[in-house]
């Protein structure tokens, strides 16, 4: 069964710190996807990233990077030189393989992290 | 940039009245969802339609909930007989290939 963990429920940091959100992964498939979504207190699912299970390459965006191990079934996110504004809960996805008899691809996600960030 | 767009944004109604939630997807999508985030909890998976047809739906998508493409354009979520605990965040999404999904901005159903 496809599950997605992220222990961390709260993380308070200061302004300019980096942070690491951690995000677990438990799937039998080889082939598979991951993301990334922020959710603002306005509520939106705001998309940040999706990985396919074939590219373990780290990606860099701006002040955001994601570090992919499928050793350890991790997908963790950072945030360089946090923000105020950068204060959202993070939530990881996983979605199961496309299946050609029938589309699923529903995204199961983890239970999210309360990222705060203090000025 | 194209986006998918839900109506209401927020919908108050009472105990074992039937409620209808409305999504317009992105135009050239071909795979629609529905998911549900109880206040403060995680996005769960509710239902997925494509090709006219649910394609998968889960254990929270009982006969209470039906779901609809009535005029090729609109998505909508029907919940015959509102339960309390049908209050949440309601999020509709979109993908044209099924893996990348563009999610609505969510309706809140608030069950008196």
């Amino acid at each position: 069964a496809q599950k997605v963990t992220q222990a961390q429920t709260e993380i308070s940091v200061v302004e300019k710190e980096d942070v690491t959100l951690d995000c677990v992964y438990e799937t039998r498939d080889t082939t598979y996807y991951l993301f990334w979504y922020k959710q603002p207190p306005s509520g939106e699912l705001v998309f940040l990233i999706r990985r396919n299970s074939f590219d373990e390459q780290n990606e860099i965006s701006g002040r955001y990077s994601w570090n992919f191990q499928k050793s350890t079934s991790s997908f963790n996110f950072t945030i360089t030189a946090s923000q105020v504004v950068d204060s959202a809960v993070y939530f990881c996805a996983l979605s199961e393989p496309f299946n050609y008899g029938g589309a699923t691809n529903k995204l199961i996600f983890g239970t999210g992290t309360l990222l705060a960030v203090q000025p | 940039e194209p986006e998918v767009t839900q109506t209401p944004s927020h919908q108050v109604t009472q105990m074992g009245q039937e409620v209808i939630l409305r999504c317009v997807p992105i135009s050239n999508h071909l795979y629609f969802y529905w998911y549900r985030q109880i206040l403060g909890q995680k996005v769960e998976f509710l239902v997925s339609f494509y090709n006219n047809e649910i394609s998968e739906k889960s254990e929270i998508f009982d006969d209470q909930f039906s779901v609809e493409r009535p005029d090729g354009s609109n998505f909508t979520l029907k919940i015959r007989s509102t339960k309390l605990e049908d209050s949440a965040m309601y999020f509709c999404a979109s993908s044209t290939t099924g893996t990348e999904q563009y999610f609505g901005p969510g309706t809140r159903l608030t069950v008196t």
